[in-house]
């Protein structure tokens, strides 16, 4: 199976600084078959990016997905204070599908 | 409102059983394949188990297969798991979660319930 590292484990920033999330994949993701979600402590995950830069329904354009192969970024351009939260990259291009194991991003 | 509920969770011995329901409603539940994904303690997300909206197509993960039986309703927009001879390592909280699609496999998931902890210890 496709094993997702995400990376870093935790990001400190500051609201208004701009958010960099790598994950990256064991082997080649086909088709762009990547996906990002967003999950805050008690509430459902939010599907965030899908085929690698696609944003999801309602999802504000300050989130972005970019990659290919082996290698994927999310990217929030401006922080705001909601997007404090865990984010996770899943792969669904090869069976099972999988995610990675997570980066927090939290206020410094 | 489009949600998911879910409920049936709660302390169970090992090698005892459970089974979790996922309520649907405010969209047309019948016509999307739906999935269980758990998260457990100190780890990552891990898919479960998929069932097309008809229930023709089925697919567990390893971890599961054998022990674990997905089915649903669409009479009643529910989503069962069916949970047996349980393990200490299937702690987690479940989640039941859409896909886009109603029969094309296990893609991404674009709805997601609140989810229910399940705990396996003695």
């Amino acid at each position: 199976e496709i094993v997702l590292t995400q990376s870093p484990g935790t990001l400190s920033l500051s609201p208004g600084e701009r958010a960099t999330l790598s994950c990256r994949a064991s082997q080649s993701v086909s088709r762009s078959s990547l996906a990002w979600y967003q999950q805050k402590p008690g509430q459902a995950p939010r599907l965030l990016i899908y085929g690698a830069s696609s944003r999801a329904s309602g999802v504000p354009d300050r989130f972005s997905g970019s990659g290919s192969g082996t290698d994927f970024t999310l990217t929030i351009s401006r922080l705001e204070p909601e997007d404090f939260a865990v984010y996770y990259c899943q792969q669904y291009g090869s069976p099972p599908a999988t995610f990675g194991q997570g980066t927090k991003v939290e206020s410094k | 409102d489009v949600q998911l509920v879910e409920s049936g969770g709660g302390l169970v011995q090992p090698g005892g059983s459970l089974r979790l329901s996922c309520a649907a409603s405010g969209f047309s539940f019948s016509t999307y394949s739906m999935n269980w994904v758990r998260l457990a303690p100190g780890k990552g997300l891990e898919w479960v188990s998929y069932i097309s909206s008809t229930s023709k197509t089925i697919y567990y993960a390893d971890s599961v297969k054998g022990r674990f039986t997905i089915s649903r309703d669409n009479a009643k927009n529910s989503l069962y798991l069916q949970m047996s001879s349980l393990r200490a390592e299937d702690t987690a909280v479940y989640f039941c979660a859409r896909g886009p699609y109603s029969d094309s496999g296990v893609y991404y998931f674009d709805l997601w319930g609140q989810g229910t902890q399940v705990t396996v210890s003695s």
